[in-house]
């Protein structure tokens, strides 16, 4: 029930094209969900994150969108750029996991490919 | 600049020892935690801490201690106990009582067999 699952597992993307990435729960005690973007031999860095309460959310060409009866979360990455290759990860956080109020669930990544 | 520095880079492990990865950060956050990252399998918590002298185990604890003795650092040991430790090692910050601060990560320790 703590799962975070995410697909696809790697994507091919024209340049300009639109990314989708989507990540679904189980567990309706997470209360924030971020998403990550790393670079090979970096350490992730957070992209954009949503809470529960909202149903989208946009930064510039990234855009989350939320659908939480269903479950499911996803990123949308608009006008792909070569830059943007990568690999993403969704994430929950599980709220007062042990008394921590900030345990991230991770789902297992999705390796994008922008081709130019 | 504030940030969490990781090093080395890159370890080596020989059989039967003990190796310990840095973890620092300048950013006066509470919470460390250490992550184990592998191929298709997204990151794994091991250890957490959110105060000095305090930590917990994660998720896959087992061949891992760390200490928390000042705010700033975290150490993590793999064991000779880790049967498997060839993996991507992420240390992550966070302040703990505002729950809208995201985790910051660390550039990685790469750890390998010998």
């Amino acid at each position: 029930q703590q799962q975070v699952k995410q697909s696809p597992q790697s994507l091919i993307v024209q340049k300009g094209g639109i990314s989708i990435i989507n990540c679904a729960y189980e567990n309706t005690a997470f209360d924030y969900f971020p998403w990550y973007q790393q670079f090979p031999g970096k350490g992730p860095a957070l992209l954009i994150a949503i809470r529960p309460d909202v149903s989208e959310k946009k930064e510039g060409r990234f855009t989350i969108s939320f659908n939480k009866s269903a479950k499911q979360f996803s990123l949308h990455i608009m006008d792909s750029q070569p830059g943007d290759s990568a690999t993403y990860f969704c994430a929950a956080r599980l709220l007062n996991y042990g008394g921590a109020t900030n345990k991230l669930i991770f789902g297992t990544g999705t390796l994008l490919a922008v081709q130019p | 600049d504030g940030g969490i520095t990781q090093s080395p880079k890159y370890l080596f492990r020989k059989e039967g020892q003990n190796v310990t990865l840095s973890c620092e950060q300048n950013l006066n956050h509470d919470a460390m935690y250490w992550y184990r990252q592998d191929p298709g399998q997204g990151l794994r918590l091991i250890y957490y801490s959110q105060i000095v002298n305090d930590f917990q185990k994660g998720d896959i604890a087992e061949g891992y201690s760390v200490s928390r003795e000042k705010k700033e650092s975290f150490p993590l040991t793999v064991t000779s106990a880790q049967k498997n430790p060839t993996a991507f090692y992420l240390c992550a910050s966070s302040m703990v009582i505002n729950s809208n601060q995201p985790q910051h990560f660390g550039d990685g320790t790469r750890l390998s067999i010998l």
